[in-house]
């Protein structure tokens, strides 16, 4: 059974950083391009970075980049996300999810939540 | 970018009805195109990926149609685990970028 499971998040103050990872379990991780997702409280889905499954394509959004990175290690069957400067606005609930090649994401985590406040 | 549209922002229908909802790209995206489910404090699910191939275990009730720039889910008989946001995902290009979802509520 594919599974993926976040961990990390938590209350942090604005300014500082904090890491997110996400244990998969189920797949051969090293085939597969994997994605953070955040979800602000009462808000839609708005995607972060992903990572391809040799690491020849990191992506960001514009509203992370140069803040966050986002790193894989396939020997341990781990994604993970460096949240720096992290701002009010990076509260969220971060979802990682497994790409299915070409067609989007196929699984996703439960999620882990992420508050930023002083 | 790519912007994605979705209409409605929310609809309330009963069970039984047939329930449509429109996605938008601004600028053609072929068919890479997803419909996701969300439950409030689930994950979301896929529903359909390549614009209009059924995931699999998801009921037949759900359709996807639409290529280039539109698309369409169709829900052919709501049933009460129906109830639900919707949002759809385009993946052809980064960043990717998910619809603003739309709210399905029972009437």
């Amino acid at each position: 059974e594919v599974q993926l499971v976040e961990s990390g998040g938590g209350l942090v103050q604005p300014g500082r950083s904090l890491r997110l990872s996400c244990a998969v379990f189920g797949f051969t991780f090293d085939d597969y391009d994997v994605h953070w997702v955040r979800q602000a409280p009462g808000k839609g889905l708005e995607w972060v970075s992903g990572i391809t499954w040799n690491r020849n394509t990191i992506a960001y959004a514009d509203s992370v980049k140069g803040r966050f990175t986002i790193s894989r290690d396939n020997a341990k069957n781990s994604l993970y996300l460096q949240m720096n400067s992290l701002r009010a606005e990076d509260t969220a609930l971060y979802y990682c999810a497994k790409k299915d090649g070409p067609h989007g994401f196929d699984h996703w985590g439960q999620g882990t939540l992420v508050t930023v406040s002083s | 970018d790519i912007q994605m549209t979705q209409s409605p922002s929310s609809l309330s229908a009963s069970v039984g009805d047939r329930v449509t909802i429109t996605c938008r790209a601004s600028q053609g995206i072929r068919n890479d195109l997803g419909w996701y489910q969300q439950k409030p404090g689930k994950a979301p699910k896929r529903l359909i990926y390549a614009a209009s191939s059924l995931q699999s275990g998801v009921p037949s009730r759900f359709s996807g149609s639409g290529s280039g720039t539109e698309f369409t889910l169709t829900i052919s008989s709501l049933q009460p685990e129906d109830f639900a946001t919707y949002y759809c995902l385009q993946h052809i290009s980064y960043p990717l970028t998910f619809g603003p979802g739309t709210k399905v509520d029972i009437k």
